[in-house]
């Protein structure tokens, strides 16, 4: 079936830094949604990319959807505490429009941030 | 409801005993989905409910798994002689109606199974 490869599985940054996480795929998405999941909760969607080139921004979140529609990357500016959790990229599996019922996760990037 | 819920936050159970899991899911979202999150890992597709019916059952482990889905709401996940390497976050999602058109997926908080 569809794998979603993302790097790095984990990083520890100071506050105020940049962070760059990306996600890769041997299949091609037609959609790539980034998440956010804190402990003890359910994901949140954070970011959904659903064209091929596009660079979509959430505050400061930036995402891309790569050209080839096999990776994507997600980009936070200026880190603080509270983006502490593990982000994960998700895609559909199977047709958008009929069969893609499912989402297929990729393992999660943990994010710490030193105050 | 307000969001997705999910009950009960946290079972433990011994192997072999049976378990229910509920989930409520967005009131008026006809799509519901099942995933299952093993420790440190991403989540696994289990099983999706349009209304009622289950066009997409793939997902389920092997045959203990079961679910079902009422009056296109509430869903019960079953999983009958649970196994150790049952033990997971069993998490639920709702959208308005399935993905197509890009619905997001609204998740619960899930609930913890630990098998001893």
């Amino acid at each position: 079936g569809q794998q979603l490869n993302q790097s790095p599985q984990s990083m520890f940054i100071q506050e105020g830094e940049d962070v760059s996480m990306n996600c890769t795929s041997s299949s091609i998405f037609n959609t790539w949604l980034w998440y956010k999941q804190e402990p003890g909760e359910g994901p949140v969607l954070l970011i959904a990319l659903y064209k091929a080139g596009e660079l979509t921004s959430n505050g400061r979140l930036t995402a891309q959807f790569g050209i080839t529609r096999k990776d994507s990357f997600l980009n936070i500016s200026a880190s603080i505490p509270s983006d502490v959790g593990i982000y994960f990229c998700a895609g559909p599996s199977g047709v958008w429009e009929t069969s893609g019922s499912r989402l297929t996760f990729g393992e999660g990037t943990q994010l710490t941030v030193n105050p | 409801g307000a969001g997705v819920s999910q009950s009960p936050s946290n079972k433990v159970t011994e192997k072999g005993k049976d378990v229910e899991l509920r989930c409520d899911p967005i009131s008026g979202h006809t799509a519901l989905y099942w995933y299952r999150q093993s420790l440190g890992q991403g989540l696994e597709f289990l099983i999706y409910f349009q209304g009622n019916s289950a066009p997409d059952k793939s997902g389920l482990p092997s045959d203990r798994f079961s679910a079902e889905r009422t009056g296109g709401s509430v869903s019960t996940l079953t999983i009958q002689r649970t196994q150790q390497e049952d033990s997971a976050v069993y998490l639920c999602a709702s959208s308005y109606r399935g993905l197509a058109g890009g619905n997001e997926q609204f998740f619960g908080p899930g609930t913890r199974l630990t098998v001893l």
